[in-house]
C-alpha cells in the first residue's frame, strides 16, 4: 500500500535559525496536506498542496510539492519557540479519499 | 463555533472490556474518521464514512467497529478483539467537495488499558 515517509523524525532548531522536513511517497499523489500538532494537542490543517511544482508561503513557512508529484517539503526560516510540535504531511492518491500520514518530524527550539 | 467534540478526553479500561469514544461534529460536514496515534508514529486510519449508514475499514480496522446512524455522530468501539488498545484516538471531519480544506480534528481521547 501507499507509504508516505517523513524525515528527519526529530528536529532541535536553535531560535532563529531556519530547517526543513521532507515527505517521501512511493505513489504518485493526487495532493498533499500538512499538519501541526502541539504538545498534547490534535492535529491542525496547514495547508494542501496540488498542482505540480506548486510553492506555498505563509509568513516563514514555505511548502513545495515536488515536479513528480511523490514529494514535499516545508522549511521555516527564522525558528520561533511558537513553531515547537510536530509536522505531519499527509498525501492523497488519486480518484482515493483516504490521507496516508507520515510519521511526523518533532521540532523542538532551543532559546 | 463549529466544531469536532470528542469524549472523554481520558479513558482508562480494563481487559477484556468493551468500551465506545464518542465523535460529535456540528460542521455539516459529510466525511467522518477516525484514525489511532501511538509515539512516534504518524495516524493510522481505523475507519471512515463519507455518508449517513455506510462506512469503510481503513488500515487498521481488527479489533474496532463504527456506527454512522446520523450525520453528526461517529461514535467507535473498541472491542475486547484489539490487542493493544491503549492509544491517542483522534475522530476528524471533512467538508466534501471544497478543495484547500483539510481534515477537521476533535481533541482526541487518550484510552489506557489497566
Amino acid at each position: 500500500g501507499q507509504q508516505v515517509m517523513q524525515i528527519p523524525q526529530y528536529q532541535h532548531v536553535q531560535e532563529g535559525e531556519d530547517f526543513t522536513t521532507y515527505c517521501n511517497s512511493s505513489t504518485t499523489l493526487s495532493n498533499i496536506q500538512w499538519y501541526k500538532q502541539r504538545p498534547g494537542g490534535h492535529p491542525v490543517f496547514l495547508i494542501q498542496l496540488v498542482k505540480s511544482g506548486e510553492v506555498k508561503k505563509q509568513k516563514r513557512l514555505t511548502f513545495q510539492f515536488g515536479e513528480a508529484k511523490k514529494n514535499s517539503s516545508l522549511h521555516i526560516t527564522a525558528t520561533q519557540t511558537t513553531d515547537v510540535g510536530t509536522y505531519f504531511c499527509a498525501g492523497v492518491k488519486p480518484n482515493d479519499y483516504k490521507l496516508s500520514f507520515g510519521a511526523g518530524t518533532t521540532v523542538t527550539v532551543r532559546a | 463555533d463549529g466544531g469536532i467534540t470528542q469524549s472523554p478526553k481520558y479513558l482508562f479500561r480494563k481487559e477484556g472490556q468493551n468500551v465506545t469514544l464518542s465523535c460529535e461534529q456540528n460542521l455539516n460536514h459529510d466525511a467522518m474518521y477516525w484514525y489511532r496515534q501511538d509515539p512516534g508514529q504518524g495516524l493510522r486510519l481505523i475507519y471512515y464514512s463519507q455518508i449517513v449508514n455506510d462506512f469503510q475499514k481503513g488500515d487498521i480496522a481488527e479489533g474496532y467497529s463504527v456506527s454512522r446512524e446520523k450525520k453528526e455522530s461517529f461514535p467507535l468501539t473498541v472491542t475486547s478483539a484489539q490487542k493493544n488498545p491503549t492509544a491517542f484516538y483522534l475522530c476528524a471531519s471533512l467538508r466534501s467537495g471544497v478543495a484547500n480544506y483539510g481534515y477537521t480534528f476533535g481533541s482526541g481521547t487518550r484510552l489506557t488499558v489497566v
